[in-house]
């Protein structure tokens, strides 16, 4: 079963770098995920794709403090200079044939 | 400019249905991936269905049977028709374009369905 696993919160201060982990079920560590940020009142948005071999697409005017990468079943989402606005909850999600699977997600708390 | 506009949602008794509405500008419905994602109350994300631009769907088995999508090429717009609501069903309903080269890629804004009696 195509499963996410991602721990339910991260924080770190201001000005600083937080690293987010998504992991894939196993039997399926060469997934290609997506990861996309909620902020309050708006409307998710693509932040990145990531394939099993660290390579990332970004989406549309996704700043460059927000990175990725990737190490066996696991998928990373690094952000550097914590800004205010980064208070979000980040989802990881991944697809196969006819299903879409997201992670349970990651509230980050800026300090 | 890709946007994606929901629309539809509203306050509906159990058994209810609803029917909401994702209205496409900046590229073709009919030839990308389709995808609705919903977001219960304090809770993360949910994929509910989705549409191949070969017209193939696919639903969540939570909705399954109760839920259907589908589009209007010239209206450019993507549906979701729900039947046999249930109070579990009350989240914010997103569209979003769908890939499988880059996940789900564009979201609209989302529209609340509130099922409760």
């Amino acid at each position: 079963q195509l499963v996410l696993t991602q721990s339910p919160s991260a924080s770190a201060s201001l000005g600083a770098s937080v690293k987010l982990t998504c992991t894939l079920s196993s039997g399926h560590r060469s997934y290609a995920i997506a990861w996309h940020q909620l902020q309050p009142e708006k409307g998710p948005r693509l932040l990145m794709m990531l394939n099993s071999d660290g390579s990332h697409t970004k989406g549309d005017g996704i700043p460059d403090r927000f990175s990725g990468s990737s190490s066996g079943a696991e998928r990373f989402l690094t952000i550097s200079s914590l800004q205010s606005e980064d208070e979000a909850d980040y989802y990881c999600q991944t697809w196969g044939t006819g299903i879409r699977v997201f992670g349970t997600g990651t509230k980050v708390t800026v300090l | 400019e890709v946007q994606l506009v929901e629309s539809g949602g509203g306050l509906v008794q159990p058994g209810g249905s609803l029917r909401l509405s994702c209205a496409a500008s900046g590229f073709t419905v009919s030839k990308k991936y389709m995808s609705w994602v919903r977001q219960a109350p304090g809770k993360g994300l949910e994929w509910v269905s989705l549409i191949y631009d070969t017209g193939i769907t696919h639903y969540a088995d939570s909705v399954k049977g109760r839920f259907t999508i589908s589009r209007d090429n010239s209206e450019n717009t993507l549906y979701l028709q729900m039947t046999s609501l249930r109070a579990e069903d009350t989240a914010v309903y997103y569209c979003a374009g769908d890939s499988d080269t880059s996940g789900l890629d564009y979201w609209g804004q989302g529209t609340l369905v509130s099922v409760s009696s």
